[in-house]
């Protein structure tokens, strides 16, 4: 069935390192999602693309998504203790468009 | 404007009961989803209502149902409960015209479903 995958499951990176987390799906996507779970917290919407090829910036935050939409990436610049939590990717699914498959998640914890 | 509201937040239960979950959406919003949340499966769709009728259904048992009323509001059920049962059940919901996949889900604290 349809999948979407994520690298790396962890990341523990020191305060003012960057991070990336990847997401791949193994079919053509119309949009893809971006969450952010904070530890005992509920998925919180971060941003949604939609465009081949489109970027898209939050602050530190950078979004892409491929060419061919079927691959992902979230991008954090100078990361600090309030970034941590759980990043997932999520996209509908290719024959029930209310369907949201979620990827696993890149779980990533900052030192201070 | 307030967020989606889940009840109750934590419940404890046996083996073989039945439970019921509710879900009241941002006001406007007419698209519901449930999702089941666990260390090992991670995020799983259960299903998307709207306009009180299931959009979409994910791969669960049919001891897993849902409804949602004319006011949007929705609950689900899980019958016949098993220790694997055990997760954090989300709520989501959206605008819903375009169908849950397409546009941004906004989630409930969810609640904490554990199974003796």
């Amino acid at each position: 069935g349809q999948q979407v995958m994520q690298i790396p499951q962890y990341q523990h990176v020191q305060e003012g390192e960057d991070f990336t987390t990847y997401c791949n799906s193994s079919t053509t996507l119309s949009n893809i999602q971006w969450y952010k779970q904070r530890p005992g917290g509920h998925p919180v919407f971060l941003i949604q693309l939609v465009k081949s090829g489109e970027v898209k910036k939050q602050k530190r935050l950078t979004f892409q998504f491929g060419e061919a939409k079927k691959n992902s990436s979230l991008h954090i610049t100078a990361t600090q203790t309030t970034d941590v939590g759980t990043y997932f990717c999520a996209g509908p699914s290719y024959n029930q468009g209310g369907k949201l498959i979620f990827g696993q998640g890149t779980e990533l914890s900052v030192k201070p | 404007k307030a967020g989606v509201t889940q009840t109750p937040r934590y419940l404890i239960k046996t083996r073989g009961q039945q439970v019921t979950l509710s879900c009241s959406p941002i006001s406007g919003h007419r698209s519901v989803s449930w999702y089941q949340q666990t260390p090992g499966q991670g995020l799983q769709f259960l299903f998307e209502y709207f306009s009180e009728t299931q959009r979409n259904k994910g791969n669960f048992p049919g001891r897993f149902s849902g409804r949602q009323f004319s006011n949007s509001r929705s609950e689900m059920n899980v019958s016949t409960l098993e220790l694997g049962d055990s997760a954090l059940y989300l709520c989501a919901s959206s605008l819903g015209g375009q169908g849950a996949g397409n546009q941004p889900q906004h989630f409930g604290d969810g609640t904490r479903l554990s199974i003796l």
